[in-house]
Parts: C-alpha cells; sequence; structure tokens
C-alpha cells in the first residue's frame, strides 16, 4: 500500500511569506504526526492530530498552526517566515488501533526560506 | 517530560566490523524506547522498539538493542556492518501508552567505510 505522501517536497520562500504543506497519510491511518527537522534543533514536535482534533502540541510559536481533514489528510502552516524556519518537515502516520509505537514518515518537505 | 542523548554524532566504522551507537535517556515516567533510520533525502524508519517484554530487541536486518532501565540506557549494536548500513540513525522515547509524540535524540551519523 501507498506509504505516507507529503507535498510539495521542495520549496523556497522569502521572508514574510507563508507556506503551506500537506499530508496524505497511509490508508486507514487516522493519526498524523509532524515534525521539524534542522541541523542545530534536530528533530523537534509539532503538533499530532487525531480524527481532525489536535491532540498534542509541541513548543512552537502560534505562527506553526496545522488542521486535519475527514478524510485524515493534514496541512501544516506556517505565517510570517523567518529565516530559522528553513527545515526539513517530516509527516508521520499510525495505525488507528492499539499503540504500536511505530510511526511511519513520509519523505519530507524541504523549506527553505530566504 | 524526556530527553535523550546520544553521545556520539558521528561513528566511522571499517565494513565487517562491530559497530554500537550509544543512546541514553531521562524521564520520570515509563517510557517506550525506539531506534529510527534515516538515509538521504528520505524520511525515518523505524529500525526496532521497546514497549515491555524481553529487554533485548532485534531488527531483520541484524540489529539489536537492549533496554537498561537502571543505567537509562538503549545502545545500538550491530556484530557486522555493511556499506548499505551507513545512515543517520535516530534514538527517540516516548511516554509509554502515548507513543505518538517522540522525543528524538541529535542523531549518530554512521558511516561504513570498505
Amino acid at each position: 500500500k501507498a506509504g505516507v505522501t507529503q507535498t510539495p517536497r521542495y520549496l523556497i520562500k522569502t521572508r514574510g511569506q507563508q507556506v503551506t504543506l500537506s499530508c496524505s497519510p497511509i490508508s486507514g491511518h487516522r493519526s498524523v504526526s509532524w515534525y521539524q527537522q534542522t541541523p542545530g534543533q534536530g528533530l523537534q514536535f509539532l503538533f499530532e492530530y487525531f480524527s481532525e482534533t489536535q491532540r498534542n502540541k509541541g513548543n512552537f510559536p502560534g505562527r506553526f498552526s496545522g488542521r486535519q481533514f475527514s478524510n485524515s489528510r493534514s496541512e501544516m502552516n506556517v505565517s510570517t517566515l523567518e529565516l530559522g524556519d528553513s527545515a526539513l518537515y517530516l509527516c508521520a502516520s499510525s495505525h488507528p488501533t492499539g499503540d504500536t509505537g511505530e510511526l511511519f514518515f513520509g519523505e519530507g518537505s524541504r523549506l527553505t526560506v530566504l | 517530560a524526556q530527553s535523550v542523548t546520544q553521545l556520539d554524532s558521528q561513528v566511522p566504522v571499517f565494513e565487517e566490523a562491530p559497530v554500537e551507537l550509544r543512546c541514553n535517556y531521562s524521564s520520570s515516567v515509563s517510557v517506550y524506547l525506539f531506534w529510527y533510520v534515516q538515509y538521504p533525502n528520505q524520511g525515518l524508519q523505524l529500525l526496532l522498539k521497546y514497549l515491555s517484554g524481553s529487554t533485548l530487541v532485534e531488527s531483520i536486518n541484524g540489529f539489536e538493542a537492549e533496554f537498561n532501565k537502571s543505567q537509562t540506557s538503549f545502545h545500538l549494536r550491530k556484530p557486522s556492518v555493511h556499506i548499505s548500513d551507513t545512515a543517520e540513525y535516530f534514538c527517540a522515547v516516548s511516554e509509554a501508552g502515548s507513543a505518538r509524540q517522540l522525543t528524538f535524540g541529535s542523531g549518530t551519523q554512521l558511516t561504513v567505510l570498505p
């Protein structure tokens, strides 16, 4: 079955702009999590959605937001972009039944802010 | 809150030699522990996990890790590495029962030399 799909894979924005990233989870997975990966800070948890509700949120400013649709697809938005937002944004989905502890990651969206 | 320390940022090793990637964690509650691997320009893939039961867990490609509660460690080992094992390895922890929000270590770049 298809894996986690993230679009776009690469994008370049300028400071002050906003960006929307999309994530389609594995079919049947209802939980979607987002992580930011940078060389300096490593992998950091942004938020997690389940059944269209945000269940957990990491320590990021309000410029970072997300949502989940009824088909489990998720989007994250970053407004008023800063240079430090340049990162690989990874989406992960997980199986809805039981807590197996396995996240299935997409290949990420690499954002460059100029 | 949990934290993870990966003591080595880079580990070069010759092909067919053994390797150990070290991981220590800190938590005030029971935890789940994971090792993920990331190949260049790809997302993360689960290598192995400890949820409960036997403290020694193994992956299908020859890696193993042992949960040591007294030393709060979850070191990853392989008796004989291959060139294809070259990748970045991340240790991660979550609160037991809530495995969708992971705290990652800073990663260890394993480079296997011919």
